[in-house]
Formats: C-alpha cells, structure tokens, sequence
C-alpha cells in the first residue's frame, strides 16, 4: 500500500482564492512527522510545514495550514490568498518514528498547482 | 546561515562511468539524505547519514553508495552509470536529533544528472 497518496491531478486557482491540496497517509507507527514541500519548476524544494502527529493543534506558517485529520489520516494543506508564485509542485511527505530515529521521508507523486490572474 | 549546498549542479556522464555528487549540510547540521527524482518514480529515498554513520538505506542497488565526512559534508558514488540513472539528485540535512519534536529537512538545489 501507498504511504503517502495525493490523487488530485493538476489544480487551478484564481490569483487571491484559497486553494486545498490533499494528502492522505498510512502507517502503523504512532509516532510520525508529516511535511509539506514546494517545487518550482528550478528544482530545489522548499519546506512550508510540518505537523507531527502528537501535536493538538493544526500548524499554519504565514499562508498555509495544514488540515490535520488524525482518525482519517488526512493532511490537507490549504493555502489562502493564493499569489502567481505559487504555481509549482507541491509535495507531501511523511517521517516515521520520532524524531531522531531517521530521516528518512516517504514522498507523495506530487500535485501541479496553477495560479491564474 | 547558509543553506544546503550541492555540487555540481549539472552534469553530464556516458555508460558504464561512474560519478560522484557532493553535498554540504547546513552548520551544525549532521544528518544528510539523499534522494533521487525522476518523472516516472517520483522522489524516492537512497540512504541517510547521521554522524559519519550510514544511518537508514534505500531500495537501491549497491551501485549507489555514499559516505560522510567529519565536518558532515557527504558524498554519493554511482558506479558503472545506467540510462536509467538520469535524475535529479537531492540532499537534505536537518539536525538529526532525537525527540519527539519538530525535525525540518532542509533540501539543496539538487544536481541533475543526465546519462548519455
């Protein structure tokens, strides 16, 4: 089975609407840390959020958020006031075991955003 | 602080050569990952090191190998290069330390490798 699924195809977004990015995930370890990154079309991959799985609250950096849903295994992330940097891939990932265990992240295929003005 | 750098950026290799791409973690950092992006299996996990140790590996063939440095700037090795092999290789470092709590991963810019 898939660790990280992001099923959506391409995403369009109006420049200033919000736009939801979904992932879900599967594991049996309950300690976990699950990421979100950009991708521009240069390459390099750019962190925006971290959630782990102990945590109460949602995290949010600035515009994005991340809609943690623990029973369902969802982590959403919403980015509001959507800007023309935006377009790019994003990715969703997630680290098992606490932290210090490993490194290691399990990467979703990723999902293209597109932001129109 | 300066941010994870790669070498080199761009490089381009035959069959049947071999290569070898550096990675520099940010300051007090000591745990660097490497990845491999294609197309066609996304972005999957190589290995890890923490501390000059090789720490967790990947579904890889041991053509691929890597080593890390006192300083805990790290190196990959990819012998006898495949067609296949053409990818964007990325590392990550991030503190690797221990604890339940917030571990970010902090990715350089990757070296593109393109096998002739």
């Amino acid at each position: 089975a898939q660790k990280i699924t992001q099923t959506q195809p391409g995403m369009f977004v109006q420049e200033k609407e919000a736009v939801t990015l979904d992932c879900t995930y599967d594991t049996s370890d309950p300690s976990y840390g699950l990421f979100w990154y950009k991708q521009p079309s240069s390459g390099e991959m750019i962190f925006l959020i971290y959630q782990g799985s102990y945590d109460q609250q949602n995290a949010t950096e600035g515009r994005y958020s991340l809609n943690f849903q623990k029973a369902r295994k969802s982590a959403n992330l919403v980015i509001s006031a959507s800007q023309l940097g935006d377009s790019a891939m994003y990715f969703c990932a997630m680290r098992e075991g606490g932290a210090g265990a490993n490194s290691k992240l399990t990467f979703g295929k990723g999902i293209t955003l597109s932001v129109r003005p | 602080k300066a941010g994870v750098t790669q070498t080199p950026r761009y490089l381009i290799k035959t069959r049947g050569q071999q290569v070898t791409l550096s990675c520099s973690p940010i300051s007090g950092h000591r745990s660097v990952s490497w990845y491999q992006q294609t197309p066609g299996q996304g972005l999957q996990f190589l290995f890890e090191y923490f501390s000059e140790t090789q720490r967790n590996k990947g579904n890889f063939p041991g053509r691929f190998s890597g080593r890390q440095f006192s300083n805990s700037r790290s190196e990959m090795n990819v012998s006898t290069l495949e067609l296949g092999d053409s990818a964007l290789y990325l590392c990550a470092s991030s503190s690797g330390a221990g604890g339940l709590s917030y571990n970010e991963q902090f990715f350089g810019p990757g070296t593109r490798l393109t096998v002739l």
